[in-house]
């Protein structure tokens, strides 16, 4: 079946830094990604929408120039996470898909701790 | 409104119970459906996709009621592996997924 690899599955950094979060799909090409983030006891919420060779499409309230997302390949995309706050602390999961015609497949999440 | 409400619980049943939940979404355009469970501090993982028919797999049945925009899961003989999260889900034909907040089982012996 579809494999999802997110990685780091947990990390803390400090205040101020930047934390770079990978998704890769493994047995697949993932023409769009998708970022969600989960804070507790809430719904995934999704922040954006990413397309392979393309710029990300953010949602509302999510601000792009601190939520950096790449997709350079169809399989690999990543989130980089600057300037990070302790209001940032979150499971960001990611979720990628072959295509219309194709499953959803989530990696296993990160949790980020920002101290 | 949001776009994928449920009764976000919890729910506590003995083993053995029969557990329903209901779910509505607010989006007549709505075009896929599926419940998710998802374990504590793990990702989601699909449990079953909903279909107009309704649909069974083992323990575990569907609904989708498109009139009523509602859609529901029915768990019997529960297990206490059956102890996690349940998220209904929609797509709207775009591609990204919607979630709803989830609806917390616990089953005790």
């Amino acid at each position: 079946g579809a494999v999802v690899s997110q990685h780091p599955s947990r990390v803390i950094c400090k205040s101020g830094t930047s934390v770079k979060i990978e998704c890769r799909s493994l047995d697949f090409q993932a023409t769009t990604m998708f970022w969600y983030r989960q804070f507790p006891k809430q719904s995934l919420m999704l922040m954006a929408t990413s397309n392979e060779g393309s710029k990300a499409t953010y949602e509302q309230g999510v601000e792009k120039d601190k939520f950096l997302i790449n997709h350079a390949s169809l399989t690999l995309s990543t989130l980089t996470v600057t300037s990070a706050h302790p209001e940032d602390s979150s499971f960001y999961i990611c979720s990628a898909s072959g295509g219309p015609n194709y499953g959803y497949t989530f990696g296993s999440g990160t949790r980020l701790t920002v101290v | 409104r949001k776009e994928v409400e449920q009764d976000p619980g919890p729910f506590n049943v003995p083993e053995g119970a029969t557990v329903a939940f209901n779910c509505t979404y607010s989006n007549s355009a709505s075009q896929s459906f599926f419940w998710y469970r998802q374990d504590c501090r793990k990702e989601p993982k699909l449990l079953m996709s909903v279909y107009s028919s309704g649909n069974e797999d083992g323990r575990f049945t569907a609904q989708l009621n498109r009139a009523s925009q509602y859609i529901s899961l029915l768990i019997r003989d529960s297990k206490l592996s059956d102890s996690a999260t349940y998220l209904c889900v929609v797509n709207n034909g775009g591609t990204a997924l919607i979630f709803g907040k989830g609806t917390t089982l616990s089953v005790s012996s």
